[in-house]
């Protein structure tokens, strides 16, 4: 296993329409985490799983974003009539059971024109 | 909300300079977890401390949990070309949290001209 995987790297869309980006964590890890990260911020948490269920949502997760892991496995995270401001990169990250350590993608950028 | 502070925002290194930055919290943290970020690339953990008081060290890279548990410290020695990036301090905000990491704005190396 060769780590974090997310798809596509790179998305360029037109403001309204639907994007889906998919992460494939770690082999066995239970934790995964989505993040958001603009131009000189720090990624900002967006939503955790632990197995299939969704423990956690942040306040940044608007109801045009949902995220799903229905096998415990891969995730993942759908926005809905895409806005300018969602143009972001946007990270996933996954952690084993022994600690909280957690090991990111190479993200998903994403551009809404 | 709890935040991270990360201190300096930018530095400029010289190839064979030590560099120290740190993060502090106004909250007691019980992990800390240093990241590096290249552009358009996906933070790579660094080092990981859980107890206060712990130093760890990874190659040229060393980090110290600080004594209060609200601060940590990361310092490279013998800065190289390829240290060159951002460096973000993470943790657990601590009770109520299922497990999302918080993380700093991050201290940006680059290179003197």
């Amino acid at each position: 296993d060769t780590g974090v995987s997310q798809d596509p790297r790179h998305k360029i869309t037109k403001r309204g329409q639907n994007v889906t980006f998919r992460c494939d964590p770690i082999s066995e890890h239970n934790r995964l985490y989505w993040y958001r990260q603009t131009l000189g911020q720090g990624p900002e948490f967006l939503t955790y799983f632990q197995n299939e269920a969704q423990l956690e949502k942040s306040r940044l997760l608007s109801d045009r974003f949902s995220a799903e892991r229905p096998k415990g496995s891969f995730s993942t995270l759908e926005i809905q009539r895409t806005e300018q401001g969602d143009s972001a990169m946007y990270l996933c990250a996954s952690g084993g059971r022994a600690n909280t350590e957690a090991f990111f993608g190479q993200g998903t950028r994403l551009t809404v024109v | 909300g709890q935040q991270l502070n990360q201190s300096p925002q930018s530095m400029f290194i010289q190839e064979g300079e030590d560099v120290s930055m740190n993060c502090t919290s106004s909250s007691i943290f019980n992990t800390w977890l240093w990241y590096k970020q290249d552009p358009g690339e996906g933070p790579v953990l660094l080092i990981a401390l859980y107890k206060a008081g712990e130093l760890t060290s990874n190659g040229r890279l060393t980090a110290q949990f600080g004594i209060t548990r609200k601060d940590s410290f990361l310092n490279i020695s013998a800065s190289i070309p390829s240290d060159v990036g951002i460096y973000f301090c993470a943790g657990p905000p601590g009770h109520g949290s299922q497990g999302n990491l918080i993380f700093g704005k991050g201290t940006k190396l680059s290179v003197k001209p």
